[in-house]
């Protein structure tokens, strides 16, 4: 079964609303962490990544912490813009292919 | 530089046709995958390179899916006697040796008709 269970959308926010979209893993050990997201008509980029317990990933005012404890690696924005618009997936590393959740749609209106 | 080419980007076929899907890594990278994209869905995992060797095909769906790196850079996955059920778009993804970032292609998307 699929090892990484993330928010299923769509969701749609206004401009600089505050976005949190969970993302919790099953693994063996500690796997790498990583978000992808995929803007309309591009291919899959990634966002931010952790490789390890309590390390926090951060780009583009998004963040998300390695929790361990919780298994979870949950992605935050403070104020989103329209250009935030497009499907997030977390996934995970191990053994060097990645596991993906089903990913997000995120509509941000102005 | 560039990144990762696919190619064709938008493939039809008739139940039954074979088809071949390309992909161009990142010049250099050791480490080349396929993934699956159902619609709606997130990618799933066919196979993994590293260089012309085959490391793991776990995901490969059916015999009739077949993956190939001859020289270690070019990839071609086959799907012979297609169904309707493997229509998707097919991701290619390439990564330097000691990297964890997986660089994406743009996709091919198969439609079984």
């Amino acid at each position: 079964g699929n090892s990484v269970t993330q928010m299923e959308g769509p969701v749609t926010l206004s401009e600089e609303a505050f976005l949190t979209i969970n993302c919790t893993y099953t693994a063996t050990g500690y796997p790498s962490l990583f978000w992808y997201v995929q803007y309309p008509g591009e291919g899959l980029q990634l966002l931010l990544k952790a490789t390890k317990a309590d390390d926090k990933g951060s780009n583009k005012g998004f963040e998300a912490t390695y929790r361990k404890e919780t298994t979870s690696f949950h992605l935050e924005k403070g104020s989103v813009q329209v250009s935030d618009s497009a499907v997030y997936f977390c996934a995970r590393g191990g053994s060097e292919k990645l596991v993906f959740g089903k990913g997000m749609k995120l509509t941000v209106n102005p | 530089g560039a990144g990762v080419s696919q190619s064709p980007r938008y493939k039809v076929a008739k139940r039954g046709q074979d088809v071949a899907l390309r992909c161009d890594p990142i010049s250099g990278h050791v480490s080349l995958f396929w993934y699956q994209q159902a619609l709606g869905q997130g990618p799933e995992f066919l196979t993994y390179f590293q260089n012309e060797a085959q490391l793991d095909k776990s995901g490969l769906p059916s015999d009739r899916f077949f993956a190939e790196r001859p020289e270690g850079s070019v990839s071609t996955l086959k799907i012979q006697r297609t169904q309707q059920e493997d229509s998707a778009v097919y991701l290619c993804a390439s990564k330097r040796r000691g990297g964890y970032e997986q660089y994406f292609g743009p996709g091919t998307r198969l439609t079984v008709t």
